[in-house]
C-alpha cells in the first residue's frame, strides 16, 4: 500500500520567515504533484515534478522532488498571510493512476 | 478558465436514504475521479472512470457505491443506502490524462442524519 507522509502536521510562523515542509514516502511515485486547499475548497495543482532532482519554482515558492522519487519539499520563502492554508503532496505511479494524498500541512501565517 | 462544478454544494440526508452527488468535468478531459474528504482527515481516492467504465477503485467503494456518466457532460456519484459514517466532503476532479494534475471541482458536503 502507498503511503504519504507529511511533516510538519501544523506550522505557525510570522510574515516574512522562510518554511519547509516535507512529504516522504517508502515508495517509488513517476510523479508528485502539490495542491493547496482552503477550507470548504477542492484542492488547487501548484506543481507536479516528475523527474528525480528536479527544481520547480513558482514565484516565492521552490519545490524540490528527491533523487529517488520518494520524497519532495516545498519551501516559501518570506511566507505572507495569503500562504496560509493546506498544503497537500499527492502521488502517481503513472499518468493515468489514481492519485493518492499525503494528510497535508496547515500552514498559518501571522501578519 | 474551464472548472469542474458540482451540485449541490450541501446536501443533508436521513440515514438510509439514496443520494446522487453530481459533477461537470472540464469538457475535453477524458479521466474522472471521485475523492471524499472526513472532516480533519485527509483526501481519499474513491473511484476512477475512464471510457465508460471504473478503472479502479477503493476499498472505500463498496456495493453502496455506483458511478455513471449518463451523457456527455455529467458524471455523478450515487449512494444507495448511505450511513452516519458516509458524512463527508466529496470531490470530483478530472484529468486531461496527459499528466497526473488533477482538477478538483469545490464539492459536495454531504450530511448524513
Amino acid at each position: 500500500t502507498q503511503l504519504l507522509e507529511q511533516s510538519p502536521q501544523f506550522l505557525s510562523i510570522q510574515e516574512g520567515e522562510n518554511l519547509t515542509v516535507y512529504c516522504n514516502s517508502s515508495s517509488v511515485f513517476s510523479s508528485l504533484q502539490w495542491y493547496r486547499q482552503e477550507p470548504g475548497e477542492g484542492p488547487v495543482l501548484l506543481v507536479t515534478v516528475v523527474t528525480g532532482g528536479e527544481v520547480k519554482k513558482l514565484k516565492r515558492l521552490t519545490f524540490q522532488f528527491g533523487d529517488a522519487r520518494k520524497d519532495s519539499s516545498l519551501h516559501i520563502t518570506a511566507a505572507q498571510p495569503g500562504d496560509t492554508g493546506l498544503y497537500l503532496c499527492a502521488g502517481a505511479e503513472t499518468s493515468y493512476d489514481k492519485v493518492i494524498f499525503g494528510p497535508g500541512t496547515s500552514l498559518s501565517v501571522i501578519p | 478558465e474551464p472548472e469542474v462544478t458540482q451540485t449541490p454544494s450541501h446536501q443533508v440526508t436521513q440515514m438510509g436514504q439514496e443520494v446522487i452527488l453530481r459533477c461537470v468535468p472540464i469538457s475535453n478531459h477524458l479521466y474522472f475521479y471521485w475523492y471524499r474528504q472526513i472532516l480533519g482527515q485527509k483526501v481519499e481516492f474513491l473511484v476512477s472512470f475512464y471510457n465508460n467504465e471504473i478503472s479502479e477503485k477503493s476499498e472505500i467503494f463498496d456495493d453502496q457505491f455506483s458511478v455513471e456518466r449518463p451523457d456527455g457532460s455529467n458524471f455523478t456519484l450515487k449512494i444507495r443506502s448511505t450511513k452516519l459514517e458516509d458524512s463527508a466532503m466529496y470531490f470530483c476532479a478530472s484529468s486531461d490524462g496527459q499528466g497526473p494534475a488533477l482538477f478538483f471541482g469545490s464539492g459536495t458536503q454531504l450530511s448524513v442524519l
